[in-house]
């Protein structure tokens, strides 16, 4: 079975510090990652993805991730939050046998202050 | 272009009416995708469809919940006798033919009172 885990409920920063949004997975084999990002009563919105190949991936609005296979972690980072970025944010995992069903965590509610 | 559109936004329905709800992917997706995300929580998969076949309907809480995409493009997810427990916010996604990262529609909201 394949299962993400989103151990921060809620991450408050202030604007134009480092955000990190912190992600572990567990899958057989290699997952593909993603992050999403939901604003209120919206749907989610594709940011970033991780396939293969590099470990540190490029997204949307400046964010980006980090794959780490020991750690089994998939961090996604912002270098200058911005109060725009508050919204809930979704780790995502697709695993090698389930090759399009996401696991998806539970979220963690980004806070940024002005 | 058009992202993947729902309707109703939001519906609420007194326990024991049927709803139907409606997902319009991406023009070219032929993959689509629903999903039930309960307050609080991540989404969590309900069914999988490659054009017009239901390849994966494991999800499905109960007989209750029935989805179709007769014609491989827009795809309705119906429920039965719906039960308090149904509230949640019913998400569709699709996908390109290749990638696999899925686009979400903006959801419905669904209340069962």
């Amino acid at each position: 079975a394949q299962s993400v885990a989103q151990p921060e409920d809620q991450v408050n920063v202030a604007e134009g510090n480092p955000l990190t949004v912190k992600c572990t997975y567990s899958v057989s084999g290699n997952p593909y990652l993603f992050w999403y990002v939901q604003y209120p009563n919206r749907g989610l919105q594709f940011l970033l993805k991780y396939i293969t190949g590099d470990n540190l991936v490029k997204g949307s609005y400046g964010f980006e991730a980090e794959f780490n296979k020991s750690q089994t972690s998939f961090h996604l980072k912002k270098p200058s939050a911005l109060v725009s970025d508050s919204a809930l944010y979704f780790c995502a995992v697709i695993g090698p046998r389930n090759d399009y069903k996401l696991s998806f965590g539970a979220g963690t509610t980004v806070t940024v202050r002005a | 272009g058009a992202g993947v559109s729902q309707s109703p936004r939001y519906k609420v329905a007194k326990r024991g009416q049927d709803v139907a709800l409606r997902c319009d992917p991406i023009s070219g997706h032929v993959s689509l995708f629903w999903y039930q995300q309960a307050l609080g929580q991540g989404p969590e998969f309900l069914t999988y469809f490659q054009n017009e076949a239901q390849l994966d309907k494991s999800g499905l809480p109960s007989d209750r919940f029935f989805a179709e995409r007769p014609e491989g493009s827009v795809s309705t997810l119906k429920i039965q006798r719906t039960q308090q427990e149904d509230s949640a916010v019913y998400l569709c996604a699709s996908s390109r033919p290749g990638t696999p990262e899925q686009y979400f529609g903006p959801g419905t909201r669904l209340t069962v009172t």
